[in-house]
Formats: C-alpha cells, sequence, structure tokens
C-alpha cells in the first residue's frame, strides 16, 4: 500500500528566512507521481507541482524548489526567502497511476507559519 | 479559481439527516474525485468517477453514495450522518484521457453534524 508521511506538522520561520518541508512516500509501484498542495488558511487546495517516478530532475519555480530523491524516497519542497503569504498548510501527495484508478494519498500535511 | 465548483459551501445539519454535496468539474474533464478532510483521518480518497462510471473507491462509508451524471457533474450523497462525519469535502477533477494529469480541487462544502 501507499503511503506518505511528513514528518514535520508544524513549521515556523520569520520572513525571508528559507525553509525546507519534508515528505518521504512509500510505494511498490515503478511508475508513480508526486504532488504538493498548498491549503491557506481560506481552506482551498492548490495544486503546485506534479512530478512523474521517472524524472528525477529538480524543478524550480520562482521562489519555489523541489529536490526529488528516488533513493531516499524523498520529495522535498524549499521555499526561498519565505513571505507572511507562504503561511498555508502544505500537503504532499503521491497516486500510483493504475487501470483501477489515480486517487491521491496524502500525507498528514506541515503547517507553515510566516511571521513578519 | 481551478474551475471546479461546489455546492452549498457551507452545510449544517442534524445526527440522522440526509445530505447531497454536489461538484461540476472544469469544462472537458471527465474525471471527479471525491475527498474528505476532517482532522483524526486528514485528507482521505473516497471515491472516483470517470465519465459516468466509477472508477475507484477509497475509504468511502457504505451510508455514503455517489453519482456521476451524463452532464459530467456529480454529487455525494451523505445519509444517516453521525457527529464523525463533520468534515470538510473536496470534489476534484482531472482530464485524465490515459496519460496522467493533475488533479484540480473545488473550494469545497464544510459539513457540520450537530
Amino acid at each position: 500500500a501507499q503511503k506518505v508521511t511528513q514528518a514535520q506538522t508544524e513549521i515556523s520561520v520569520v520572513e525571508k528566512e528559507d525553509v525546507t518541508l519534508d515528505c518521504v512516500y512509500e510505494t511498490r509501484d515503478t511508475t508513480y507521481y508526486l504532488f504538493w498542495y498548498k491549503q491557506p488558511p481560506s481552506g482551498e487546495l492548490v495544486f503546485l507541482i506534479r512530478r512523474n517516478s521517472f524524472d528525477e530532475q529538480n524543478e524550480i519555480s520562482g521562489r519555489y524548489s523541489w529536490n526529488f530523491q528516488k533513493s531516499t524516497s524523498s520529495f522535498n519542497f524549499t521555499i526561498t526567502a519565505s513571505q507572511v503569504v507562504d503561511s498555508a498548510v502544505y500537503f504532499c501527495a503521491l497516486s500510483e497511476d493504475t487501470l483501477a484508478g489515480n486517487m491521491l494519498t496524502f500525507g498528514g500535511g506541515t503547517r507553515l507559519m510566516v511571521k513578519p | 479559481d481551478s474551475g471546479v465548483t461546489q455546492t452549498p459551501k457551507h452545510l449544517i445539519t442534524a445526527t440522522g439527516q440526509r445530505v447531497t454535496l454536489r461538484c461540476s468539474p472544469r469544462s472537458g474533464d471527465l474525471s471527479v474525485y471525491w475527498y474528505q478532510q476532517s482532522l483524526d483521518q486528514g485528507l482521505q480518497f473516497l471515491i472516483q468517477y470517470y465519465n459516468g462510471e466509477e472508477r475507484a473507491k477509497g475509504n468511502i462509508l457504505e451510508r455514503f453514495s455517489a453519482q456521476q451524471f451524463p452532464d459530467l457533474h456529480s454529487e455525494l450523497n451523505l445519509s444517516s450522518l453521525e457527529l464523525g462525519d463533520s468534515a470538510l469535502y473536496f470534489c476534484a477533477s482531472s482530464a485524465y484521457r490515459g496519460t496522467y494529469n493533475e488533479q484540480f480541487f473545488g473550494p469545497g462544502t464544510r459539513l457540520t453534524v450537530l
């Protein structure tokens, strides 16, 4: 069975600090997909990134970057120069795209608080 | 705005009652998913429909049922409600057509059972 673990339940930083959110996953499939979603205080879930298991290239999008390491089954998310607007709960998720469906398995989430 | 709409935004009801949550997917998306977010269980997958057919089932209680209609909107029916059913219910849609596409989530329906 697939599983996603976000060991950090809550992180507090001061604005402009860099912060890394950890994500470790378990799956038996060789083809799978990893995701990060953001849930701001307003409650909606905002898609941030999708990564395929066969593509280990790291990705950068503005202040956001993602580090995918198959060897350690990790998919970590770094926010550089954090801002107050980054305060939210961040979820890492895994999908084993199969004929039986492609549901997401979410980690427990990491609440990030960025203080001014 | 993800393009996925859910109604109602909030729902307050009593134990034992039955409610229906509605979801309209993004234009062109054939797949609809339902998830439940509660303090106890976190974010959990309930059920997936693809073009009107049930595709996958997760931890969905027997008291819950769903369907996807010909116009692709979906409804989640919750019956014999219990206090523990209080949660945020999300609908998501994707353009899944054999290659993987990310799921976009609606704003959610917050259900409170008193």
